[in-house]
Formats: C-alpha cells, sequence, structure tokens
C-alpha cells in the first residue's frame, strides 16, 4: 500500500496567517491526491481534488499544489471557520490512503 | 445532484453482524469506484473496503479481510457492508464514498460494538 506522510500534525495559527500543509507519498501518484476538512462530528468536506483542483463551493484563500510525491495544501489567510483538521488522501491507487491529519489550532 | 446516505449503524455485541446500507442518488455506482471508510472515534480516517466501477476487482483492508463483505445492487442504488464477527476495535464512524476524478461522500453512519 502507499503510505502518505502529512505534516505537521499540529499546527497553531492566528486569523490571517498563511498556512501550509504537506503531504509526502511512498511512491508517485501522479496528480491523483484529494485535500479534506474535518470539524467534530461532521464528514470530511472536499476541499481539492485532482491535487490542485477547487472543490466547487470552496473559498479560493485555499489551493492545492504538487505531483508525483509531494503535495501541498496552503490556506492564504486563515479565517475562523477554517480551525479544523485536514486530511490529505491518495487515489491514485487502491486502497486510497489517507495522511494522519492535521489539527489547525487557534495560536 | 450527488448524494449518498448511508444506514444501518447501531450498537452490537462483539461476535454479532450488522449491515451497512449506502443508497445514492445523482450518479450509477457502475459509473464510479466505490468505498467504505471508517473513522474510529477520536482517530484519523481508514479504508475498509473499494469495489471498482466494473464490480469485478474487490479489496478489503487487513484488519477487516475475511469478516467484511461489499457487495452493490445496482438497481436499487446501493452499496453494502456486511460486517461480521464484530470486534471492539470495529467501532467507528462508516462512511461510503465514491471516486473518480473527484470524491463524493455520506454523513456517516455509527457502529459500536460493545457487550
Amino acid at each position: 500500500d502507499i503510505q502518505m506522510t502529512q505534516s505537521p500534525s499540529i499546527l497553531s495559527a492566528s486569523v490571517g496567517d498563511r498556512v501550509t500543509i504537506t503531504c509526502r507519498a511512498s511512491q508517485s501518484i501522479s496528480s491523483w491526491l484529494a485535500w479534506y476538512q474535518q470539524k467534530p462530528g461532521k464528514a470530511p468536506k472536499l476541499l481539492i481534488y485532482k491535487a490542485s483542483s477547487l472543490e466547487s463551493g470552496v473559498p479560493s484563500r485555499f489551493s492545492g499544489s504538487g505531483s508525483g510525491t509531494d503535495f501541498t495544501l496552503t490556506i492564504s489567510s486563515l479565517q475562523p471557520d477554517d480551525f479544523a483538521t485536514y486530511y490529505c488522501q491518495q487515489y491514485n491507487n487502491y486502497p486510497g490512503t489517507f495522511g494522519q491529519g492535521t489539527k489547525v489550532e487557534i495560536k | 445532484q450527488v448524494q449518498l446516505v448511508e444506514s444501518g449503524g447501531g450498537l452490537v455485541k462483539p461476535g454479532g453482524s450488522l449491515r451497512l446500507s449506502c443508497v445514492v442518488s445523482g450518479f450509477s455506482l457502475s459509473d464510479y469506484y466505490m468505498s467504505w471508510i471508517r473513522q474510529a472515534p477520536g482517530k484519523g480516517l481508514e479504508w475498509v473496503s473499494y469495489m471498482s466501477s466494473s464490480g469485478r476487482t474487490i479489496h478489503y483492508a487487513d484488519s477487516v479481510k475475511g469478516r467484511f463483505t461489499i457487495s452493490r445492487d445496482n438497481a436499487k442504488n446501493s452499496l453494502y457492508l456486511q460486517m461480521n464477527s464484530l470486534r471492539a476495535e470495529d467501532t467507528a464512524v462508516y462512511y461510503c464514498a465514491a471516486f473518480d476524478l473527484r470524491a463524493d461522500w455520506g454523513q456517516g453512519t455509527l457502529v459500536t460494538v460493545s457487550s
């Protein structure tokens, strides 16, 4: 199985900060990577698919980049609604393995 | 509009069985890769089972292999997960999800395995 290593595990930031989360695959996954936001008690919400495509309705402050094995999720200006846990997932090869998550908390 | 709705979760004793259902609308099961994904309390996301769009390819996580069975009924637009020999460590919210270029998820159903 492809391993997904996400960092950092916890990120403390303030409103207005630029935030970057990274995800590394153990082998090339082309651009088959998704980013999700999850809040407590809720299902994961798709933010980015195909590494850099913004899901409909998602604010443009979210962006994704990368291909092959290294990927990044960037929030250009952190908003109060963005404090949540973020997961990456590869769906190039099945099973579609997940990163361990990054909790973005208030600094 | 794509929608996935899971049901069938609940409280079950260790060694018991449950059958989860996922009714989909807005697309055909035969057009998407379908997966069951779970999340134990306070933990991350864990892929459980996968069925290809053709239905011919099926995979299971090692933790559930031999105990869980994924299936689908195209006529009913439904995906299923038969879970047997349940253990305490199977306690989780179970999500069904559909993948092609992007992904769509249901809202999840809670399975609690406890005596």
